[in-house]
């Protein structure tokens, strides 16, 4: 089946521990991305990545690092998480850099910053 | 960044009631789409317009891509309470730089049985 899977789906830590979100895609997508969803603020995009070893940032990347190593996976990193960081944080792909098809979203990650 | 204004933020129907809503910009987009995300999932693409003035359906629901490429609406038809959820909608810029698809806040929609 063709899908985004990201891990963990729930995750509650605290302030300043280092924690990495996964995202893989099966679907040889070149454009991968992350978003946040907070309430009354709708989707916000932190980083993007074109192809291998090509991201940049999107609207709201302060706090957050990724990588694109290999094609399939887009992991996103949270080196010292802060209570703001508290969120919903949805991976999304696509097959090519112009997403003129749409993403393919993942389940979503919620993340909790105590 | 750019901003999508979608309207309205939430609404409350009966079931068996058509619903409206819609997507304003100040840009002009060049692919409009509309998601729905379902309670504790992530969004699901219903349908992607690519031409000024193009209308397109997917059952119940037909969406419109504004003739000055600023807007586009969706409507959805005898709504069921499946329907229930949040739709997005999202516009496709010509800059490369900004990765692209700018999402609107989302509409949120209530049926009730």
């Amino acid at each position: 089946e063709a899908q985004v899977t990201q891990n963990p789906r729930y995750l509650i830590t605290v302030t300043g521990k280092k924690l990495t979100v996964t995202c893989s895609q099966n679907m040889n997508h070149e454009y991968m991305s992350w978003y946040r969803q907070d309430p009354g603020l709708g989707l916000r995009q932190i980083y993007y990545s074109m192809n291998v070893e090509v991201t940049d940032k999107g609207d709201v990347p302060e706090g957050y690092k990724v990588s694109r190593k290999e094609k399939r996976n887009f992991p996103l990193i949270l080196e010292s998480p802060s209570p703001n960081q508290t969120s919903l944080y949805f991976c999304a792909s696509s097959f090519a850099w112009d997403v003129s098809s749409g993403y393919t979203f993942g389940s979503g990650t919620r993340l909790t910053v105590v | 960044g750019q901003q999508l204004n979608q309207s309205p933020q939430s609404m409350f129907i009966q079931e068996g009631e058509d619903v409206s809503m819609n997507c304003t910009s100040s840009s002009i987009f060049n692919t409009w789409l509309w998601y729905k995300q379902d309670p504790g999932e992530g969004p699901v693409l219903l349908i992607a317009l690519y031409k000024a003035g193009e209308l397109t359906s997917n059952g119940r629901l037909t969406a419109q891509f504004g003739i000055t490429r600023k807007d586009s609406f969706l409507n959805i038809s005898a709504s069921i309470p499946s329907d229930v959820g949040i739709y997005f909608c999202a516009g496709r810029t010509l800059r490369r730089s900004q990765g692209n698809l700018i999402f609107g806040k989302g509409t949120k929609l209530s049926v009730k049985p």
